[in-house]
């Protein structure tokens, strides 16, 4: 069955503290894999998608890697803002869904 | 930017009534979803649809119906509402034809009483 477990389930960082999320998964074959930002009361907004193990994008304070069984979710120097729960979720190849992670909320104090 | 809207933030309703929550996406996406998120358990499919008049169902479709007569708008209908569908409901959309990356809403904050 496929599956996605996030950890930790919650995170604090000082400001300017780098750390890692993980996602591991497992799936019969990976169509993709999405990382999400979530803030509280709003909907999941997209950050990125990787498709093979090695590959790995960034957004400003953030870079996502992925190997054959798991993801990371990089913040170097977070701050305050960086606040915010993030979802992996992950696409197969033989099915419609995306199955979605319960998320890692992370807290960075000023 | 994408952007997708759903009918009402927060929603007070009574056990037995029926319930409609709208989603409607101006990006002319094909791919709609109807997703349920409840602390620990992530988000869980509901329905999805491909095309107008087309629905699947997702992981947990008891208990809900969809709609999609227009490409821009998808509802969700509670048949009868339970309190054991209180949550937050959120929709998507898409544009990828293998459904890649998804636009959420807002959500709304279902409560039944």
């Amino acid at each position: 069955e496929d599956q996605v477990t996030q950890s930790p389930e919650a995170l604090r960082l000082q400001e300017g503290e780098s750390s890692s999320l993980n996602c591991s998964y497992t799936v019969s074959g990976l169509r993709g894999l999405f990382w999400y930002r979530q803030d509280p009361g709003k909907g999941p907004e997209f950050l990125f998608t990787l498709y093979s193990a090695g590959e790995e994008k960034e957004k400003e304070r953030l870079k996502a890697t992925l190997t054959k069984k798991e993801s990371f979710l990089h913040i170097t120097a977070p701050k305050p803002e960086d606040s915010a729960t993030y979802l992996c979720a992950v696409r197969n190849t033989g099915g419609f869904k995306t199955i979605f992670g319960a998320g890692t909320r992370l807290f960075v104090k000023a | 930017d994408v952007k997708v809207t759903q009918s009402s933030r927060y929603l007070v309703k009574r056990t037995g009534e029926k319930v409609f929550l709208e989603c409607v996406q101006d990006m002319d996406h094909e791919n709609m979803f109807w997703y349920r998120q409840d602390p620990g358990l992530g988000l869980r499919l509901i329905y999805f649809s491909y095309d107008v008049k087309m629905k699947e169902k997702g992981d947990i479709p008891e208990g809900y119906s969809v709609s999609r007569e227009k490409k821009e708008r998808f509802s969700l209908i509670l048949e009868s509402a339970s309190t054991n569908q209180t949550s937050m409901y959120l929709c998507a959309s898409s544009s990828h034809p293998a459904m890649y990356e998804q636009y959420f809403g807002p959500g709304t904050r279902l409560t039944v009483t």
